[in-house]
This record gives C-alpha cells, sequence and structure tokens, in this order.
C-alpha cells in the first residue's frame, strides 16, 4: 500500500503559469519534506514542515511556497515556473517523536516529474 | 554541517559480480547514515541505515554497508549483483534535522 503519495506524476505547465503539486501520506508523520531533483543530481531540500511549523531553507527561491493544511497533505507552490524549474519533485515523510528519538528514515512517494513548456 | 561525497557517478558492473558503492561523509556531530535507491521516474526507496551499535548494516536486496568513523565511510556491497540492482545509489546523511543526500551512483549490470 502506497504510504506517500503524490499527485500528479508527471505535470507539464506553461512557462509563468503556476502550479502545484499535491503530496498525501497515510503515515501520520509529522514532518513533510520537499526536495528538487534535477537530472543526475542529489536531491535539494527546499523546506519542510515540522507539524504546522514552516521551514524554508536558505536558497530556496521565493518562486517556492508550501502549504500543509493537515497532517496528512502538503502541496508545492511554484507561482511563475521557469524552464530552470523543470525537475522531479520528491515529498517526503518522517516521524520526529521523542519515542522515535532519532532514529528517523524519510519515506518518498514516487515524484512528479515537471516540465516546463 | 554534515555533508556527502559519493565518489563515483557511474559504475559498470557484470552480473554475478561483486559491487562496492563508495560514500564518504564529514559531520561535527553524530551522524545517521542512509543508504537509498532510486528506479528510474521513482521515489527513493530505503535500502539500509546505520543509526549505532554493529558497524556492518545488513539492508534489502542482499546489500550491505559498513561504518567506518575512522575513514568516515558507508561504503556499501553486495556480493553478487543481479541486472535488476540498474539503478541509481544514494548515500544519505541525517543530523536528527534534516537529510544530506550524495550526488549518486549509477550502477549499470551488464549480462
Amino acid at each position: 500500500d502506497a504510504m506517500v503519495i503524490q499527485n500528479p506524476r508527471y505535470q507539464v505547465t506553461q512557462f509563468g503559469k503556476p502550479v502545484t503539486l499535491s503530496c498525501s501520506q497515510t503515515l501520520n508523520h509529522n514532518v513533510m519534506y520537499w526536495y528538487q531533483q534535477k537530472s543526475s543530481q542529489a536531491p535539494k531540500l527546499l523546506f519542510h514542515y515540522y507539524d504546522k511549523d514552516f521551514n524554508n531553507e536558505a536558497d530556496t527561491p521565493d518562486n517556492f511556497q508550501s502549504r500543509r493544511p493537515n497532517t496528512s497533505f502538503c502541496f508545492l507552490d511554484i507561482r511563475s515556473p521557469g524552464l530552470g524549474d523543470a525537475a522531479m519533485y520528491l515529498c517526503a515523510t518522517s516521524t520526529r517523536t521523542i519515542a522515535a528519538g532519532p532514529w528517523f528514515e524519510a519515506f518518498f512517494g514516487q515524484g512528479t516529474r515537471l516540465t516546463v513548456v | 554541517a554534515q555533508s556527502v561525497t559519493q565518489l563515483d557517478s557511474q559504475v559498470p558492473v557484470f552480473e554475478e559480480a561483486p559491487v562496492e558503492l563508495r560514500c564518504n561523509y564529514s559531520s561535527s556531530v553524530s551522524v545517521y547514515l542512509f543508504w537509498y535507491v532510486q528506479y528510474p521516474n521513482q521515489g527513493l526507496q530505503l535500502l539500509l541505515k546505520y543509526l549505532s551499535g554493529s558497524t556492518l548494516v545488513k539492508g534489502i536486496n542482499g546489500f550491505e554497508a559498513e561504518f567506518n568513523k575512522s575513514q568516515t565511510s558507508f561504503h556499501l556491497r553486495k556480493p553478487s549483483v543481479h541486472i535488476s540492482d540498474t539503478a541509481e545509489y544514494f548515500c544519505a546523511v541525517s543530523n536528527f534535522n534534516k537529510f544530506y543526500f550524495g550526488s549518486g551512483t549509477k550502477l549499470n549490470v551488464k549480462p
């Protein structure tokens, strides 16, 4: 059973047209991450939520925003996609509770491949 | 600060041969180390993780890794690879807050 689900798997958007990518999880994890992965590169963390607390990476462009309306869902909004934003976007979750200690791992969705035309 | 270096961007190997994928990390604090595998157009799947205890860690699909603190390494090994192991492998380090990934190693298993 899929535990971290990303929709859609493939997204084509026009240059400058806002686009939203979706992630949902059935794990009830309190941490959710968004990564950007360009071809033949390592996943790059854009931001993460610890519960409702939003944590932005210092080098994440303002063009990228995120929303987490509840524990299960997290959205990535790209306000004005450029050609350089074409990439695979990966959502991940982890749990960081006292019971779990620091021994957590990240669970990844299948990713959304974004094409900008 | 934490960082991960994967020394080989591509590793070609024949089926049934052994393979080692190298990973070195740097960290000023205790670390937790992971290996993930990514098949084409898929997300990342956990192969194994080192948190503490035995330095030899066994994972899924016959893979294992050895944590070497003095050499700050966490190399991934498999004694006999299959065609189905063809994928990209990422080493990652975590400091409790975030995951930092290496640049990946593409393993190409040839018949």
